[in-house]
């Protein structure tokens, strides 16, 4: 059972434009979301998250969105750069009590390729 | 945030043997994980590396196989035992505290011949 999921395996887009990377979950009883991209050859790199409780967050050029009625969320990314091209994965976390277990649960990961 | 070394980067190793693989963070760290990649996967969770006890394995996954040590709140270690081709994968350490973010290590790919 595949709680988290891109269904998007992969994404091209100009230089310059909006990139939107789009997740779906499954399970409501989620905590907080995470977005990690990752090049090849080395470890996921944490980008942003969000708590169940907003529904925006913003860092620089990377914006994530939620919605919990739909239970989807989004990783916006304005302007795109080639440097950005990479997989991007988003995982989802639960807390337990007031200690966060610290599980994740991850999506399959979309392919972004920003053309010059 | 903390500077994770794994080691080995990468490794090819016949069928039958086990590979012990190590997780070394900068800074004292409450929380050590192991996750694997397996090709065109996404990243699952094998286990809680817990500091002086037992580590917390998830479903699918036995300590019997995924041997896990952490002897202090820096070091940890994962052994994948009798390998088989199906454990070919990205095998990825991660750190994290309470409220922050888990960060991980640049991953072991292991190859099983």
């Amino acid at each position: 059972d595949q709680q988290v999921k891109q269904n998007s395996p992969s994404l091209s887009v100009q230089e310059g434009r909006i990139s939107i990377l789009n997740c779906d979950y499954t399970n409501s009883m989620f905590d907080y979301f995470l977005w990690y991209k990752k090049y090849p050859a080395e470890g996921p790199t944490f980008l942003i998250s969000i708590s169940s409780i907003k529904d925006k967050n913003e860092d620089g050029r990377f914006t994530v969105f939620l919605n919990k009625s739909a239970k989807h969320l989004s990783l916006h990314i304005v302007p795109s750069q080639p440097g950005d091209s990479a997989v991007y994965f988003c995982a989802a976390g639960i807390v337990v009590g007031s200690s966060n277990t610290g599980k994740l649960i991850f999506g399959q990961g979309t392919t972004l390729q920003v053309k010059p | 945030s903390a500077v994770i070394s794994q080691k080995p980067s990468r490794d090819i190793c016949q069928r039958g043997t086990s590979l012990t693989i190590q997780c070394q963070v900068d800074s004292q760290v409450t929380m050590m994980f192991w996750y694997r990649q397996q090709p065109g996967q996404s990243l699952t969770l094998i286990a809680t590396a817990n500091q002086g006890s037992e580590a917390t394995y998830e479903s699918g996954f036995v300590i019997d196989k995924f041997p896990i040590s952490r002897p202090n709140l820096t070091f940890s270690t994962l052994t994948v035992s009798n390998m088989s081709p199906e454990d070919s994968s990205i095998y990825l350490c991660s750190v994290g505290d309470q409220h922050q973010p888990q960060h991980f290590g640049d991953g072991t790919r292991l190859s099983i011949l």
